[in-house]
C-alpha cells in the first residue's frame, strides 16, 4: 500500500526568499515519487521525478527536491521564490508496477508575496 | 511533439444529456488514466486502461464509462451528468516499466446546467 502526505495546504513565502513544500510518503515497494504543478484552469505539469537513482534530483524552473528514505521524505525547496510559482503543487508516489495506480497528495497552494 | 491532448477545453452539457469527453496520446503509452478533479481538490482516479483491460476504481459512479478503441485514444462518457460531476477532468498516460512519469493533458473543464 501506498500513501502520499502534503504537510501544509498552503504556503506563503515573499519573492525571492526560498520555498519548501513538504511531503511524506509510505510504500510498500521502492517507491518512484514525482512532484507536479497545476497552474490555474490547466493541466498537470511534471517538475521532477525520482526513481532510484540521485537522491538530490533537479527539475525545471529551479526546483529541486531530495530523497531521504530514512525520514520518508521527498521535499520540494526553491532557493528564491518568483511571482509565476504561485500554483498548486502535487507530491505524487507510485510503485511502477503493472496497474499501479499513482497516488496524489492533496496538493500545496504556493503564495507568492510581492 | 507528442503529447497527450484532450478535446474540448470546455464543455457545457445539461443536466442528464449524455456527454464524451476525449483523449488521444502521442507517445505510445501503454496505460491511459481519467481523473476527475474538483475544485481546490486533488485528482481522484475514475479508471484507467492497461493496454486493452479496463480497471474501474472500486468508487467510481456507473454513470461513468470509459472506452479505448486504440492505443491512441480513450474515452470518458457521462451517461447522465449530474450538478455534482461538473469539475476538471484529467486524461494522462504512462508506460509502465519505464519511469518516466506520467503525462497530463490540459483537461476538459465540465460545466453542467
Amino acid at each position: 500500500a501506498q500513501s502520499v502526505t502534503q504537510l501544509d495546504s498552503h504556503v506563503s513565502v515573499s519573492e525571492g526568499t526560498p520555498v519548501l513544500l513538504r511531503c511524506n510518503y509510505s510504500s510498500s515497494y521502492s517507491p518512484s515519487l514525482f512532484w507536479y504543478v497545476q497552474h490555474p484552469n490547466k493541466g498537470l505539469q511534471l517538475l521532477l521525478k525520482y526513481t532510484s537513482a540521485a537522491t538530490l534530483v533537479k527539475g525545471i524552473n529551479g526546483f529541486e527536491a531530495e530523497f531521504k528514505k530514512s525520514e520518508t521524505s521527498f521535499h520540494l525547496t526553491k532557493p528564491s521564490a518568483h511571482m509565476s510559482d504561485a500554483a498548486e503543487y502535487f507530491c505524487v508516489v507510485s510503485a511502477q508496477v503493472r496497474d499501479d495506480k499513482i497516488i496524489f497528495g492533496k496538493g500545496t497552494r504556493l503564495h507568492i508575496l510581492p | 511533439d507528442a503529447m497527450v491532448i484532450q478535446n474540448p477545453r470546455y464543455q457545457v452539457t445539461q443536466f442528464g444529456k449524455p456527454v464524451t469527453l476525449s483523449c488521444s496520446q502521442t507517445l505510445n503509452h501503454n496505460v491511459m488514466y481519467w481523473y476527475q478533479q474538483k475544485s481546490s481538490q486533488a485528482p481522484k482516479l475514475l479508471f484507467h486502461y492497461y493496454d486493452k483491460d479496463f480497471n474501474n476504481e472500486a468508487d467510481t459512479p456507473d454513470n461513468f464509462q470509459s472506452r479505448r478503441p486504440n492505443t491512441s485514444f480513450c474515452f470518458l462518457d457521462i451517461r447522465s451528468p449530474g450538478l455534482g460531476d461538473a469539475a476538471m477532468y484529467l486524461c494522462a498516460t504512462s508506460r509502465v516499466g519505464q519511469v518516466y512519469g506520467y503525462t497530463f493533458g490540459s483537461g476538459t473543464r465540465l460545466t453542467v446546467v
